[in-house]
């Protein structure tokens, strides 16, 4: 257990809606990233977040945002979901204790199913 | 830009046979070399963080080395339980991003 959660496990939805994906970080880490893999596919970074602020920004679409809140949990926002928004979405976290070079651990994913 | 390369994309090796995944990588500054182990749907389980060339880390039958402009994952008599995606990720220090490469895939039967 990487003591990151997310929730839900699963989500199936139709084309055009809207999702919510939450993320608790493990206790003390600072930063959260948010990462989708689709089929086959490896690791895309999306967002990065540190204490509450955007740290870094990937290839992440105009129709999905995110924040992470004051009790650092963060929540990924999809949104005029597309059949091709299918896949699995991950957070990490890292940064005990304020570092930012440690190794991120990761939760066990939502799978996004858009039908 | 920050870029990720694993060779090979799949290995398949049988049970006891000794090889090693490659990790090459361009980035602005280097914050720390990580390799994760993946399973099918499942997260990437951290393994090992190398910081620095010369670096090594040595964990059951994995060995991960690192110099200037790549990483090494030596699999020593791997069993069939080794069997996983291999993933390899760096951190910039301009950008902070995690960016990782598209791993490699690793089957060892008995």
């Amino acid at each position: 257990d990487s003591g990151v959660t997310q929730t839900p496990k699963h989500l199936i939805t139709a084309t055009g809606q809207r999702v919510t994906l939450r993320c608790s970080p493990r206790s003390g880490d600072l930063s959260v990233y948010w990462y989708q893999q689709s089929l086959d596919q490896g690791l895309q970074f999306l967002i990065q977040y540190y204490n509450g602020e955007e740290r870094a920004k990937g290839n992440i679409l105009e129709r999905f945002s995110a924040q992470q809140f004051p009790d650092l949990h963060s929540e990924l926002n999809l949104s005029s979901l597309e059949l091709g928004d299918s896949a699995l979405y991950f957070c990490a976290s890292s940064g005990l204790s304020g570092s930012p070079n440690t190794e991120a651990f990761f939760g066990q994913g939502t799978r996004l199913t858009v039908v | 830009e920050d870029q990720v390369t694993q060779s090979p994309e799949a290995l398949r090796l049988q049970e006891g046979e000794s090889s090693s995944l490659n990790c090459s990588y361009t980035v602005s500054g280097l914050r720390g070399l990580f390799w994760y182990r993946q399973d099918p749907g499942k997260g990437p389980e951290f393994l090992f963080t190398l910081y620095s060339a010369g670096e090594e880390k040595e964990k059951e039958r994995l060995k991960a080395t690192l110099t200037k402009k790549e990483s090494f994952l030596h699999i020593t008599a791997p069993k069939p339980e080794d069997s996983a995606t291999y993933l390899c990720a760096v951190r910039s220090s301009n950008t902070g991003k995690l960016i990782f490469g598209q791993g490699t895939t690793l089957q060892v039967k008995p």
